[in-house]
């Protein structure tokens, strides 16, 4: 079975700042997939960011990028030059075989101006 | 971008009552989700749909619950009788199981009030 956690509720940074989001997840499969999605209060679920088990490099879209540690099943989410439109919820998946997609409980970032 | 679209965005329904859930994943998808989303709580998986069949599904999908893809193109959540516990957003998703990246491709959700 899959599991993900995230240990973190709620966070806050100021606009420009720089913060992580972590999730760790614990998975018996050697080849799976990690995601994180961002859900604004509209509710919708966006794509932010993913990450195939298999590579070691580390995932990057703009300003966000993931610091993924396979032994230690860490999986975290870097936000640079964090914006106002950055505050939603975010939610760190792992998926594999293609089958279906496990959600940690999600953090709830909030950026202050 | 491709598209997953839900319809209706919002249904409300009486206790008891049956509603369907609708969906149309994108066109060249095989596997299909349905997840839902208690308000102020986690992303829970409910079930997925490949090659005409249940291929998982979570101890939430009881008996209550049920999907069908009456054609090539909808893919619909049936739930028989609504209780109140039930009201939440429920997503849509679809992908592309082989080659793919694991990415699923949500629909916006329709919020479904059980009053």
């Amino acid at each position: 079975a899959q599991t993900v956690t995230q240990s973190q509720p709620e966070m806050s940074v100021q606009e420009a700042e720089t913060v992580t989001l972590s999730c760790t997840y614990d998975t018996s499969e050697s080849n799976y997939y990690l995601f994180w999605y961002k859900q604004p209060p509209s509710r919708q679920m966006i794509l932010v960011i993913r990450q195939e088990a298999y590579k070691q490099q580390n995932a990057t879209e703009n300003r966000f990028s993931v610091n993924f540690q396979k032994a230690a099943k860490s999986f975290s989410l870097k936000i640079s030059d964090s914006q106002l439109g950055d505050t939603a919820m975010y939610f760190c998946a792992s998926a594999y075989n293609n089958n279906d997609m496990r959600f940690g409980a999600g953090t709830r970032l909030t950026v202050k101006p | 971008e491709p598209e997953v679209t839900q319809t209706p965005s919002h249904q409300v329904t009486q206790m008891g009552q049956e509603v369907i859930l609708r969906c149309v994943p994108i066109s060249n998808h095989l596997y299909f989700y349905w997840y839902r989303q208690i308000l102020g709580q986690k992303v829970e998986f409910l079930v997925s749909f490949y090659n005409n069949e249940i291929s998982e599904k979570s101890e939430i999908f009881d008996d209550q619950f049920s999907v069908e893809r009456p054609d090539g193109s909808n893919f619909t959540l049936k739930i028989r009788s609504t209780k109140l516990e039930d009201s939440a957003m429920y997503f849509c998703a679809s992908n592309i199981p082989t080659g793919g990246d694991g990415k699923l491709f949500f629909g916006s959700g329709t919020q479904l009030s059980v009053l």
